[in-house]
């Protein structure tokens, strides 16, 4: 089976901090996605990618930034948190342009 | 864009069939429909893709009308571990510009 995973189940972080949330595949999967997830919201993507070295905005990038420098390793990055950005944050991937994201069990985050 | 509508619960008691359906009138000629599942404080977990008419797995099977502008997924003889919020996601997958708009869920608890 697929596997995504990411770094951090919680993590508490400072108004103003720089925060980095790493998530790594390991089935050579192409597309890459960050989502956060709110309640009433449902899923917003934040980023994507569909190549290394390639992103794509999704709904909501502000305040968000993503690194991919290797196929399996998408980053997403709070330059400056801010208590609006705790949330639930998932990473997932896919294969190909038809077929099912592989979600990782979530990073939640909170700005305090 | 196609918006999908499901209803936001459904109660079930075990050993029953489960029907949710999802509505997606606006669902375009390249549109997939995706079902996913989640449990608290887990990622959303892929369950069945199809494009028309009727899909089936070892864990549920989707049943698509010729006009595509609807969906239900079907899940048999569900058991209490079956209860999650379950997502209708209507969408191709990655291309330059796409965003994907995942609906509400359906949380659906399943009674002994």
């Amino acid at each position: 089976d697929v596997k995504v995973t990411q770094s951090s189940r919680y993590l508490v972080k400072r108004t103003g901090e720089k925060v980095f949330l790493e998530c790594v595949q390991d089935m050579d999967h192409e597309n890459m996605f960050w989502y956060r997830q709110d309640p009433g919201l449902g899923l917003r993507l934040i980023y994507f990618s569909y190549d290394v070295k390639m992103k794509e905005k999704g709904d909501i990038p502000e305040g968000y930034s993503v690194s991919r420098e290797k196929k399996e390793r998408f980053s997403l990055i709070l330059e400056s948190a801010s208590t609006n950005q705790t949330s639930m944050y998932l990473c997932a991937s896919t294969l190909d342009r038809v077929g099912g994201y592989t979600f990782g069990s979530g990073t939640r985050l909170t700005v305090v | 864009l196609a918006k999908t509508t499901q209803p936001i619960s459904m109660d079930s008691y075990e050993g029953q069939e489960v029907n949710i359906t999802c509505s997606h009138n606006n669902i375009a000629t390249n549109d997939y429909i995706t079902w996913y599942q989640q449990f608290p404080s887990q990622g959303p977990r892929f369950i069945i893709q199809g494009y028309k008419t009727k899909v089936t797995n070892e864990v549920a099977s989707l049943f698509i009308p010729a006009d595509r502008k609807s969906s239900t997924l079907s899940l048999p003889r569900v058991s209490l571990s079956d209860t999650a919020v379950y997502y209708c996601l209507v969408g191709p997958f990655p291309a330059s510009n796409y965003q994907l708009i995942w609906g509400a869920g359906t949380k659906l608890i399943i009674k002994p």
